[in-house]
């Protein structure tokens, strides 16, 4: 069965600690993406991969990490610099081949910092 | 930079009401369209897409057509459920390289019985 799975569904953090989302997806999708929703602020991209062992800054990027060591695996660090880090993550993926541009996205992460 | 605007509400209608959800978009050339709907508690699902100007993108009774000229992309059903409730993305993709996509803030719809 095909899909992003995306855990802990829910995480709750100290403030000052490091956390990691894991993302994973048997697409066999070549992008991957990190997406930010806040209430009203619809998604704001934070980090994207198009090929392993590489990966660009979104326009949110500052607080947050990225490593991409395997096609199916896309994992996000959200660091004590990250100032407001409570908000609902989001990850997505798109196949390269064929011009294909939709993305598909994981059912998120719910970070709560207490 | 390329931008989003859509209705924002929350809207609330009575079921087999008429849906029309505003959106409108700034680019350069010419991107991908997309709407995208969220569950309570869950992530994004595509909805509907067009690539090109004049593309209509339809699914489960909702449709959305590409307008160059009005640089518009609105949402519409003509009767909606109670299952319809959900918050509502309007999105473009960006084709310089990355493809990433820029979002709408979204729009809330509860449909009652």
């Amino acid at each position: 069965d095909g899909g992003i799975t995306q855990s802990p569904k829910y995480l709750f953090r100290k403030e000052g600690q490091n956390v990691t989302l894991s993302c994973e997806q048997n697409l066999n999708h070549d992008a991957m993406y990190w997406y930010r929703q806040d209430p009203g602020q619809g998604l704001r991209l934070i980090y994207y991969s198009q090929i392993v062992n590489d990966f660009q800054k979104g326009d949110i990027a500052e607080g947050y990490s990225v490593s991409r060591e395997k096609k199916e695996s896309f994992p996000l660090t959200v660091t004590s610099a990250q100032k407001n880090p409570t908000a609902f993550y989001l990850c997505a993926s798109r196949g390269l081949r064929d011009a294909e541009d939709t993305q598909y996205f994981g059912p998120g992460t719910r970070l709560t910092v207490l | 930079g390329n931008s989003v605007t859509q209705m924002e509400g929350p809207v609330t209608l009575s079921e087999e009401a008429f849906l029309t959800i505003n959106c409108t978009y700034t680019a350069t050339g010419y991107p991908s369209l997309f709407w995208y709907v969220q569950y309570p508690g869950e992530g994004l699902q595509l909805l509907l897409k067009a690539t090109k100007a004049d593309d209509k993108g339809s699914n489960k009774g909702f449709e959305a057509t590409y307008r160059k000229e009005t640089t518009s992309f609105h949402l519409e059903k003509g009767s909606v459920q109670v299952s319809d409730s959900a918050v509502y993305f309007c999105a473009l993709s960006d084709k310089g390289g990355s493809e990433k996509l820029v979002f709408g803030k979204g729009m809330k719809l509860t449909v009652n019985p």
